[in-house]
């Protein structure tokens, strides 16, 4: 079984401000681990990934993620935040085979961004 | 472009009647999702399909029935449409040759009220 625990489901910052989404998850196999973002009245996209390797994983949009298995965790981080980074977040974990090789989401992160 | 469409966007059905929604990629991808996303719930597998007439049940299936006879294609059925299905519903794609590790590309959503 696997799941993904997102604390709190709204983190607001100033514009210019480190922006950190934290992701814990519980996984019984090795993890492959995903940040997605979802615009307003939009579908998900993909913000980056961890599957093997490096453990700190640069995304799109000047996101980056690090992975530390000791901690099972994969916060989401950005040095400075713009006004186009306000949406909805979801950290969401997957194996390898079987049953664990879907997706299993969070309840997802919103990020608003003050001016 | 390759894309992911899902029609009607916005769907009004009342309770009972069967209701349809699509979903169409032309990634050519092997695997195709339906999910739902609900406040509070983050988003939530209903079927899944990993090819031509392959599909599976999901996290949250009863209720709610799939069928792939084609590549580009994964029909989402409600049988007797319950107030408990209002929603928005999201179809994914993916290649399907990295399994948990792949990438999934979403449609644009079908927001469903059932009255």
């Amino acid at each position: 079984a696997q799941s993904v625990t997102q604390l709190g489901s709204h983190v607001s910052v100033s514009e210019g401000a480190l922006v950190l989404l934290r992701c814990n998850y519980s996984s019984s196999v090795p993890p492959y681990l995903f940040w997605y973002v979802q615009y307003p009245n939009q579908g998900l996209q993909l913000l980056l990934k961890y599957t093997t390797g490096a453990t700190l994983v640069k995304g799109i949009n000047g996101f980056e993620a690090e992975f530390k298995k000791s901690e099972t965790s994969f916060h989401l981080t950005k040095p400075s935040a713009h006004m186009s980074d306000a949406a909805e977040y979801f950290c969401a974990v997957s194996g390898f085979t079987g049953a664990n090789s879907k997706l299993t989401f969070g309840k997802g992160i919103t990020l608003s961004v003050r001016p | 472009d390759a894309e992911i469409t899902q029609s009607p966007r916005h769907k009004i059905t009342e309770t009972g009647r069967q209701v349809t929604l699509a979903c169409h990629q032309t990634w050519n991808h092997n695997n195709m999702f339906w999910y739902r996303q609900d406040l509070g719930h983050g988003l939530r597998l209903i079927h899944y399909s990993y090819g031509v007439q392959d599909t599976n049940k999901g996290e949250v299936s009863d209720g709610y029935s799939v069928s792939r006879s084609n590549t580009e294609d994964l029909p989402l059925t409600l049988e007797s449409a319950a107030s408990s299905q209002t929603s928005v519903y999201f179809c994914a794609s993916s290649e399907g040759w990295e399994r948990g590790a792949d990438t999934q590309y979403f449609g644009p959503g079908t927001r469903l009220t059932v009255l």
